[in-house]
């Protein structure tokens, strides 16, 4: 059971580099979410998903892109990488349904430069 | 806007006593309370949840509670051992809507031996 997988778990880039986070779930998941850790402000939400082709932002989508072609994929994308954006980065998936938990993958810790 | 507010940011605790976390949350449509453990390097992991229709749920050592009067849970986690040393996150959420989480700040927990 492979569950969630977020590649690559680290990464280290320069300012004004387009960086892409990839995530795969197996469990045919309806959501599909991507966070950013940061300490002091716990998990924040950049993105979120719906549903193949259907993505709406969350609370700090500034300066990311998403899609989701595929139920199985959500990548996010930083087009230009500033230093503000080093973090760690979760991926999560959540079925449709009551309750709606949702499973976290290993996360993907990005240092720019 | 919808915030959830944790504390302590640190606790420490002797092996064996018992550990409480406080979450205190504002969006009065907040009907789901999970709450996730973050070991070192991992993503955060469900360990209990509970829906606004129940006031304490128990799982072995954990336990949550739940006052939707003051908006306000927290959880309890008796007999703490070596292994229960982590990050602790409070979350609140609708069952109804986008399924987004609002998450708290974390709560890191030492289990001294």
């Amino acid at each position: 059971d492979a569950g969630i997988t977020q590649s690559p778990r680290y990464k280290i880039t320069e300012t004004g580099r387009q960086v892409t986070l990839m995530c795969h779930q197996t469990w045919s998941h309806s959501y599909m979410f991507w966070y950013r850790q940061d300490l002091g402000h716990g998990l924040r939400l950049i993105y979120y998903s719906a549903a193949a082709d259907i993505t709406d932002k969350g609370e700090v989508p500034d300066g990311y892109v998403v899609s989701r072609s595929k139920t199985e994929n959500f990548p996010l994308t930083l087009e230009s990488a500033t230093r503000s954006q080093t973090s760690v980065y979760f991926c999560a998936s959540s079925d449709q349904g009551t309750p709606n938990t949702i499973y976290f993958g290993e996360g993907s810790w990005l240092t720019v430069v | 806007g919808e915030n959830v507010e944790q504390h302590p940011s640190t606790l420490s605790v002797q092996e064996g006593d018992s550990a409480v976390i406080k979450c205190t949350y504002s969006d009065s449509a907040s009907n789901y309370f999970p709450w996730y453990k973050q070991e070192l390097g991992k993503g955060p992991q469900l360990i209990i949840d509970i829906r606004s229709n129940v006031g304490e749920k128990k799982d072995q050592r954990i336990a949550v509670t739940l006052n939707k009067t003051a908006k306000h849970f927290s959880l309890h986690i008796t007999e703490t051992q070596p292994e229960d040393s982590a990050v602790y996150f409070c979350a609140a959420s609708s069952l109804s809507g986008t399924y987004k989480y609002i998450f708290g700040t974390g709560t890191r927990l030492k289990v001294l031996a």
